[in-house]
């Protein structure tokens, strides 16, 4: 079985401060680890991934995302928040010895203020 | 840049109807899906086509079926509307197979709603 949480609905940040969106998995195997971004209206578009190597991604827009195996966490991460990047974000798993289906979260709600 | 195309992108329709919804794709990929989001749920995987030729199910098949009907299009069937089927249904697209490869190309939904 596979699974992720996001526990936050919503993080608000001030423009140019870092922002931090959590995300923790469950998955039995190897973890495939995603990060999606959604904006009004559009459909999902592709941050970063993690299959194997570095713990720290780096991936579009200057987000990066570190994978922390002992906590189960990916967290994504911005050093310094733009207005543009308010958006929903989803992290997503899949368990890498088998299956199709990505597990998404439930998405958190990004909002930064000017 | 077409990408991935959606039709449509609204639809209302009453219990029982039935519709199908259609989706192409113009990056040559080998693999499509189809998913459903609801709100506080995620995307939950519905269908998907690993390539032309096969379809498999995925969390929630339950009410739908899916035609691929050549390597860029992949169709999703309501055949008996329910209004549990309200959703926003997104089809999305990837060169190949789940692996190191793996990114996930998005179509811009559709919105159904069943009364």
């Amino acid at each position: 079985a596979q699974s992720v949480a996001q526990p936050e609905d919503q993080v608000n940040v001030a423009e140019g401060n870092p922002l931090t969106v959590k995300c923790t998995y469950s998955v039995s195997g190897n973890p495939y680890l995603f990060w999606y971004v959604q904006y009004p209206n559009r459909g999902l578009q592709f941050l970063l991934k993690y299959i194997t190597g570095d713990n720290l991604v780096k991936g579009s827009y200057g987000f990066e995302a570190e994978f922390n195996k002992s906590q189960t966490s990916f967290h994504l991460k911005k050093p310094s928040a733009l207005v543009s990047d308010s958006a929903l974000y989803f992290c997503a798993v899949r368990d890498g010895n088998s299956g199709y289906a990505l597990n998404f979260g439930k998405g958190t709600s990004l909002l930064v203020t000017p | 840049n077409a990408g991935v195309t959606q039709t449509p992108k609204f639809q209302v329709l009453k219990t029982g109807q039935s519709m199908t919804l259609q989706c192409a794709q113009d990056m040559n990929h080998n693999s499509m899906y189809w998913y459903r989001q609801d709100p506080g749920m995620g995307l939950r995987l519905i269908y998907y086509s690993a390539s032309e030729g096969t379809t498999d199910k995925g969390e929630v098949p339950n009410g739908y079926n899916v035609s691929r009907l050549n390597k860029r299009e992949f169709s999703l069937r309501l055949e008996s509307a329910a209004p549990s089927q309200t959703s926003v249904y997104f089809c999305a697209s990837s060169v190949g197979p789940p692996g190191i490869n793996e990114k996930l190309f998005f179509g811009s939904g559709t919105q159904l709603s069943v009364l």
